[in-house]
């Protein structure tokens, strides 16, 4: 069973538009989100994190929104640049220290000049 | 030093051969991870480590066999493998005092032929 799940495998968008990811978790024990940025044949890249006790994170061009009651997280991007194409992951822990991270499938995200 | 590095960047192994995947961070980090990445999909979770010691292993067939030889160094013996075991293998480290965030190498390229 998907803890975390990624809905859109794949989502376009135009320069300078505003990008918004999703992700949903069914695991009511996540209390902490983060994003990661993959681009081919590299590891993933940290982006951007969340705490359950927030429901907004905002790091420049990044800002990650937390919907606890809807178990729902966002990704936005703003504006889009074409250097965001890459697959963004969606990932939860339950809770603090080494805990292994569960990863949502990805969404590629193309940004069209 | 704010990285991880993974040697080699590529490997192509016969599927008798003996090969090792190093992983090196210098931050200090207590806890390293192994995943494996296959096209398209998220990272799963292999082993981790936490102060040099194995704490979590994903029922990865003993064909993989991890090491830590000291709090910096993360090693991957493989021998035997399979045609299937061609993938991305990640390395990831993270603080060992709560912080939730793993960081990323940029991966080793298996081939198994």
């Amino acid at each position: 069973d998907q803890q975390v799940k990624q809905n859109s495998p794949s989502l376009s968008v135009q320069e300078g538009r505003i990008s918004i990811l999703n992700c949903d978790y069914t695991n009511s024990m996540f209390d902490y989100f983060l994003w990661y940025k993959k681009y081919p044949a590299e590891g993933p890249t940290f982006l951007i994190s969340i705490s359950s006790i927030k429901d907004k994170n905002e790091d420049g061009r990044f800002t990650v929104f937390l919907n606890k009651s809807a178990k729902h997280l966002s990704l936005h991007i703003v504006p889009s640049q074409p250097g965001d194409s890459a697959v963004y992951f969606c990932a939860a822990s339950p809770n603090s220290g080494n805990t292994p991270l569960v990863f949502g499938k990805g969404t590629r995200l193309s940004v069209i000049a | 030093d704010t990285e991880v590095t993974q040697t080699p960047k590529h490997l192509v192994m016969g599927m008798t051969n003996k090969k090792s995947l190093k992983c090196e961070q210098h931050m200090g980090h207590r806890a390293m991870y192994w995943y494996k990445q296959k096209a398209k999909k998220p990272p799963e979770l292999m082993f981790v480590y936490s102060y040099e010691k194995l704490s979590i292993n994903e029922s990865v067939p003993s064909r993989f066999s991890p090491e830590c030889p000291n709090s910096s160094l993360l090693n991957l013996h493989l021998h035997a493998l399979q045609p299937e075991d061609s993938a991305l293998y990640l390395c990831a480290s993270s603080p060992s005092d709560g912080s939730y965030e793993q960081y990323f190498g940029p991966g080793t390229r298996l081939t198994v032929t």
